[in-house]
């Protein structure tokens, strides 16, 4: 069993709606979670990173931890078109050693 | 000030060749993780130096290697290339152990 699932998507979705992007964990031990949001050909960029349970907002980007089903959301409020790219899910218990998702395939149409 | 630097982008090898990838962290980051990533397994997690010791590998073989020099840019090397080893290879960097990792664009290998 990986560490880490994620639903590869991909995903496509119009201009405004909102955007649920999901991921699974194996291991309780896992305290550090994050998203990742990767353009075509460049490496991925930090969107949101917490730490435990809990809620983390900013701007239009929503985390969500949730321990005790091992599940971590990413929601997009008002998408727009540059949010198209794919977005990864990341998990570590250490901090030294990171757990990724494969990625989600995210197109926003205009 | 300057992202995380990888040279080179984008390379062409043959089948039991050797390459070395080059990683220049963020000014002040000690630690550096290297990853592979193919569409199939997204991202793998290698190895990741901190003040020029490995900290942490992966569950990759031995062919894979690295080390940190005392600047603490970063190389990877690969052995024997094999055609599987066509991936994006990505190196982060962090200040220390528990710090947000940033990602350079990585190095785009093709093994043919």
């Amino acid at each position: 069993q990986k560490e880490v699932e994620q639903d590869p998507g991909p995903l496509s979705v119009p201009e405004g709606a909102i955007v649920s992007l999901n991921c699974t964990y194996s291991n309780s031990a896992f305290q550090y979670f994050m998203w990742y949001r990767q353009y075509s050909r460049k490496g991925p960029e930090l969107l949101m990173y917490t730490y435990s349970s809990g809620n983390k907002e900013d701007g239009r980007f929503t985390a969500q931890v949730d321990k005790s089903s091992k599940y971590i959301s990413l929601f997009i409020r008002d998408s727009q078109p540059s949010d198209s790219a794919t977005y990864l899910c990341a998990t570590s218990n250490t901090g030294n050693q990171f757990y990724f998702g494969t990625g989600t395939s995210l197109t926003v149409i205009p | 000030k300057a992202g995380v630097t990888q040279t080179p982008r984008y390379l062409i090898k043959t089948r039991g060749q050797q390459v070395t990838l080059s990683c220049s962290p963020i000014s002040g980051h000690r630690s550096v993780s290297w990853y592979q990533q193919t569409p199939g397994q997204g991202l793998q997690f290698l190895f990741e130096y901190f003040s020029e010791t490995q900290r942490n590998k992966g569950n990759f073989p031995g062919r894979f290697s690295g080390r940190q020099f005392s600047n603490s840019r970063s190389e990877m090397n690969v052995s024997t290339l094999e055609l599987g080893d066509s991936a994006l290879y990505l190196c982060a960097s962090s200040v220390d152990s528990l710090g947000t990792q940033y990602f350079g664009p990585g190095t785009r290998l093709l093994v043919l």
